[in-house]
C-alpha cells in the first residue's frame, strides 16, 4: 500500500484566495483525521470522519475552514477566504477501527502571503 | 485524557540506547501509552503502545512502571535517523473516535 497520500505537497497563495488541499487515505481505513502543525501550537486535530461521516469537527478554527469526504478514498479540506495565519503544515491521518494506529500522510506545507 | 510530561530535549550518541522518559502521573486504569515519533518534514510515525506490561515491538521497547504513573521509552540502538521529535500520549483506547492529542513531545537528537 502507498499509505495515506497528500497533495499538494507545497501550495503558497495570496491572501483572500481558495485554498483546496486533498488526502487519499489507506485503502479499508475507517476513520480519516485531520490535522494541522504549526510552531507555536504543535500538533492540532482539526475534525475527523468515521464511515465518511463526519463526527467531530470542534477544531475547525472558523467558518472559512470546511472538510468533506465524499467517498472512501477521498477528502478535502478547503480555506476560503484564505489568511495569513493559516499558514502551517496540513496532515491527513486515517486508521482502520479495531487498529490503534494512526497512519499520517507527509503533510501540504501551505503558505498564505 | 491525561496530561504528559516530557523533557523538551535529549541527545543520545549513535549506537547507545536511547531512554526516552514520560510522566502521567493522572493517568486513568484504561488509558493506554502511545508513542509516536516525527522525522523533520514528515508525518508523525506510531512506534508503540501500551496499558500495563511492558512491550516491545521491532523498533522500540516500552517499559510502564508498576503504578503506571511514568513510561520509558527505548531505543536499543541508536542510529542517526532516529533523530526527530518523540510524542508521549496517554488516552483511551478506542472510544469514540481515535484522536490522539499530541503535546510538545521530546526532541531526540542522535549524534555520530
Amino acid at each position: 500500500d502507498a499509505g495515506v497520500i497528500q497533495s499538494p505537497r507545497h501550495e503558497v497563495t495570496e491572501m483572500g484566495q481558495e485554498v483546496t488541499l486533498r488526502c487519499k487515505p489507506i485503502s479499508g481505513h475507517d476513520y480519516l483525521f485531520w490535522y494541522r502543525q504549526t510552531m507555536m501550537r504543535g500538533l492540532e486535530l482539526l475534525i475527523y470522519f468515521n464511515n465518511n461521516v463526519p463526527i467531530d469537527d470542534s477544531g475547525m478554527p472558523e467558518d472559512r475552514f470546511s472538510a468533506k469526504m465524499p467517498n472512501a478514498s477521498f477528502s478535502t479540506l478547503k480555506i476560503q477566504p484564505s489568511e495569513p495565519r493559516d499558514s502551517a503544515v496540513y496532515f491527513c491521518a486515517s486508521s482502520f477501527e479495531r487498529d490503534e494506529k494512526l497512519f499520517f500522510g507527509s503533510g501540504t506545507q501551505l503558505s498564505v502571503l | 485524557d491525561a496530561k504528559t510530561t516530557q523533557p523538551p530535549s535529549m541527545d543520545c550518541a549513535e549506537g547507545r540506547a536511547a531512554n526516552l522518559p514520560c510522566n502521567h502521573s493522572t493517568i486513568s486504569g484504561n488509558e493506554y501509552v502511545y508513542w509516536y515519533r516525527q522525522i523533520h518534514s514528515q508525518g508523525p510515525q506510531y512506534i508503540i503502545h501500551g496499558l500495563k506490561n511492558n512491550e516491545t515491538n521491532e523498533m522500540a521497547s516500552l517499559i510502564i512502571t508498576e503504578d503506571r504513573k511514568s513510561s520509558t521509552l527505548i531505543l536499543p540502538h541508536a542510529t542517526l535517523r532516529d533523530t526527530a521529535v518523540y510524542y508521549c500520549i496517554v488516552r483511551v483506547a478506542w472510544d469514540a473516535g481515535n484522536m490522539l492529542t499530541f503535546g510538545g513531545g521530546t526532541r531526540l537528537m542522535v549524534k555520530p
